[in-house]
């Protein structure tokens, strides 16, 4: 089966810049989508499309792609981005969504 | 407002049933493609299956096909999920989300793109024991 991978955990001193990878052999074929879940909540989609921001996503949110590898960049980390943090996409047929196993980001 | 609300969940012993909803509103139900999602005990999250908004596509993940069931009534506004034959793996806090589609244009020809899952319900929990 069709897995993505992501780092277990991530910490950053507030204030610094945290980058949370994920790889995939399709995600240069297909989107990837990050997700933020706090504890005790539902998942809310951070980024669409590899790079763009819902409506109401803080601009210090941003994506990116290179080849099999997707990142979720957070610029001026703050303490309430503490949680954790999933990619999503597709596997090669397209027709099956999967997620990464998941990022605890850390704010120190 | 823009809501889902998930229901069904509960203590079912293995090899049980049970029978999720997910109550939308404050948008028009029969134009999303739905999806389940699960999040087992201190897990990450599962996608489950998703059904196109006129129910004639349905995709499951590998480990539910067979034993689970995604529907819907869009008169009802409603989406569901029949499990059967369920296991201790399937306890879970059971998400359902709306899939959000885009338009845009590939070669100057009409696409839709897949935005992701923009709106969740707050789970319901499934707990499958002895």
């Amino acid at each position: 089966s069709y897995e993505l991978t992501q780092p277990p955990s991530v910490s950053v001193s507030p204030g610094q810049t945290a980058r949370i990878t994920c790889s995939g052999d399709a995600l240069p074929k297909h989107y990837a989508y990050w997700y933020q879940q706090k504890p005790g909540q539902a998942p809310v989609l951070m980024i669409s499309k590899d790079s763009e921001r819902p409506s109401g996503i803080p601009e210090r949110f941003s994506g990116s792609t290179s080849g099999t590898t997707v990142t979720l960049t957070i610029s001026g980390v703050q303490a309430e981005d503490e949680a954790d943090y999933y990619c999503q996409s597709a596997d090669s047929s397209g027709s099956y969504r999967v997620f990464g196993g998941g990022t605890k980001l850390t704010v120190l | 407002e823009v809501q889902l609300v998930e229901s069904g969940g509960g203590l079912v012993q293995p090899g049980g049933s049970l029978r999720l909803s997910c109550a939308a509103s404050g948008f028009t139900f029969g134009n999303y493609w739905m999806t389940w999602v699960r999040q087992a005990p201190g897990k990450g999250l599962e996608w489950v299956a998703n059904i196109k908004q006129d129910g004639s596509d349905k995709y499951y993940v590998d480990s539910v096909m067979g034993r689970f069931t995604i529907s819907r009534d869009n008169a009802k506004n409603s989406l569901y999920l029949q499990m059967n034959s369920l296991r201790a793996e399937d306890t879970a806090i059971y998400y359902c989300a709306r899939d959000r589609w885009v338009p845009g244009a590939v070669a100057g020809s009409p696409y839709w793109y897949y935005y992701g899952m923009d709106v969740w319900g707050q789970g319901t929990t499934v707990t499958v024991s002895s």
